[in-house]
């Protein structure tokens, strides 16, 4: 099983400021197979990247994600207050899906 | 714009079954897998496996025995049966739609809550 570590666990930033969110995996990733979601409280997650880069349909390209291998990033470039939430990394590795522990995007 | 809905929330004792289903507003599940993601509360997101629109189905070797997927197609309902049920088992239980090979989840349902008490 492949785990995903993503870090910081919680970031703290203010609205206007860039966010740079981490995702690593325990052994190399199909970079096609590499998904960010999105999720608020209360709510279901929301897809914003997959395949590593591609922005989901009706996601703001103030969202981008890179990377390859064993290291992803999702940055959102300038941040809005309706960014403020849980982000996870999830990749499928041909047999199963496993998910990242969740960064927590605060409002400093 | 695709609808899944869920059944709503359910309390369990320890030993039970409980089973959660998924309608679409489209039936969509004629083309697209459907997955079962699970969250327990204040922590992270599990995968529960997967069918396929044959019927085909895919379990995470932690679950394979403990859950069943199935479908029909005249209703377009997704149903996911959990056995054996213990405390951890508490979580919130999402269905979502998958275009398949795609690898990753674009409409999903809005949860539903199965506590596990004695």
């Amino acid at each position: 099983e492949i785990v995903l570590t993503q870090s910081p666990g919680t970031l703290s930033l203010s609205p206007g400021e860039r966010a740079t969110l981490s995702c690593r995996a325990s052994q190399s990733v199909i970079r096609t197979n590499l998904v960010w979601y999105q999720q608020k409280p209360g709510q279901a997650p929301r897809v914003l990247i997959h395949g590593a880069s591609s922005r989901a349909t009706g996601i703001p390209d103030r969202f981008s994600g890179s990377g390859s291998g064993t290291d992803f990033t999702l940055t959102i470039s300038r941040l809005e207050p309706e960014d403020f939430a849980v982000y996870f990394c999830q990749q499928f590795d041909g047999s199963r899906y496993t998910f990242g522990q969740g960064t927590k995007l605060e409002i400093k | 714009q695709v609808q899944l809905v869920q059944s709503g929330a359910e309390v369990k004792k320890p030993g039970a079954s409980v089973t959660v289903s998924c309608k679409a507003s489209a039936n969509r599940f004629t083309t697209y897998n459907v997955h079962w993601v699970r969250q327990a509360p204040g922590q992270g997101l599990q995968w529960l496996g997967m069918i396929d629109p044959s019927g085909g189905t895919n379990y995470p070797g932690n679950f394979r025995g403990r859950v069943t997927m199935t479908r029909d197609t005249s209703t377009a309902t997704v149903y996911m049966e959990l056995g054996s049920l213990r405390s951890d088992d508490t979580a919130v239980y999402f269905c979502a739609t998958e275009v398949p090979a795609t690898c990753f989840f674009d409409y999903w349902g809005q949860g539903t809550l199965i506590t596990v008490s004695s």
